[in-house]
């Protein structure tokens, strides 16, 4: 159980363009979503906390507008980069927890990368 | 505020030797502390956590760490190495009661023949 799904698993883009990805609860309603980003070699650094049905609370120093995040069921939670720039090409990882202060089931990433 | 360390980014061992992985944590209230695996272009996945109650835990193959409170410390370790363990190791606290997790740096284990 608490399997979590990410889509694409890898994409890449050519610059100004946007790119979605999409975060699934697989067998589980998750109220509560995050969105981390991973540099090479680097840890994970949290991007925004969404929650079904509310906007998304971003980190400090995260451009809203840049990263849109949308929680619109209990099971998906989609990202997307907007105007995609080389400096947006990461690991991009997102987590999916029943309630707010539940435990995080992570998906497997998607690597994005920016020409 | 909450933070994690974790010392050396780097550890290497051999085939069947101890593997100690060290993170130390801040926290202004009792935390949450878990140590995460991620292997290359994966997710991360969850060895073991701490929430309340007995401070030594066992994981998933063959980890353990033990929550030290008088050393704000939760270090990993495994008795024995196998060349599988090669990953890429996160501990990570939350506030009690969970919620947002604060990663530490990483630290990557090799492990030789």
């Amino acid at each position: 159980g608490a399997v979590v799904s990410q889509h694409p698993s890898r994409v890449i883009c050519k610059s100004g363009t946007s790119v979605k990805i999409e975060c699934r609860s697989l067998d589980f309603q998750a109220t509560t979503m995050f969105w981390y980003r991973q540099f090479p070699k680097q840890s994970l650094m949290l991007m925004a906390t969404s929650n079904e049905g509310s906007k998304a609370t971003y980190e400090q120093g995260v451009e809203k507008d840049k990263f849109l995040i949308n929680h619109a069921s209990l099971t998906l939670s989609t990202l997307t980069v907007t105007s995609a720039h080389p400096e947006d090409s990461s690991f991009y990882i997102c987590s999916a927890s029943l309630y707010r202060n539940n435990e995080q089931f992570f998906g497997p990433g998607t690597r994005l990368t920016v020409l | 505020a909450q933070s994690v360390t974790q010392l050396g980014s780097h550890v290497s061992v051999s085939e069947g030797a101890l593997v100690l992985l060290r993170c130390n944590y801040s926290s202004s209230v009792p935390p949450y502390l878990f140590w995460y695996v991620q292997y290359p272009n994966q997710g991360l996945q969850l060895l073991l956590k701490y929430t309340t109650g007995a401070t030594l835990v066992k994981g998933i193959n063959g980890f353990e760490a033990e929550f030290k409170k008088s050393e704000t410390s939760f270090h990993l370790t495994k008795p024995s190495a196998h060349m599988s363990d090669a990953a890429e190791y996160f501990c990570a606290v939350s506030k009690l009661g969970g919620g947002k997790l604060i990663f530490g740096q990483g630290t990557e284990l090799s492990v030789k023949p």
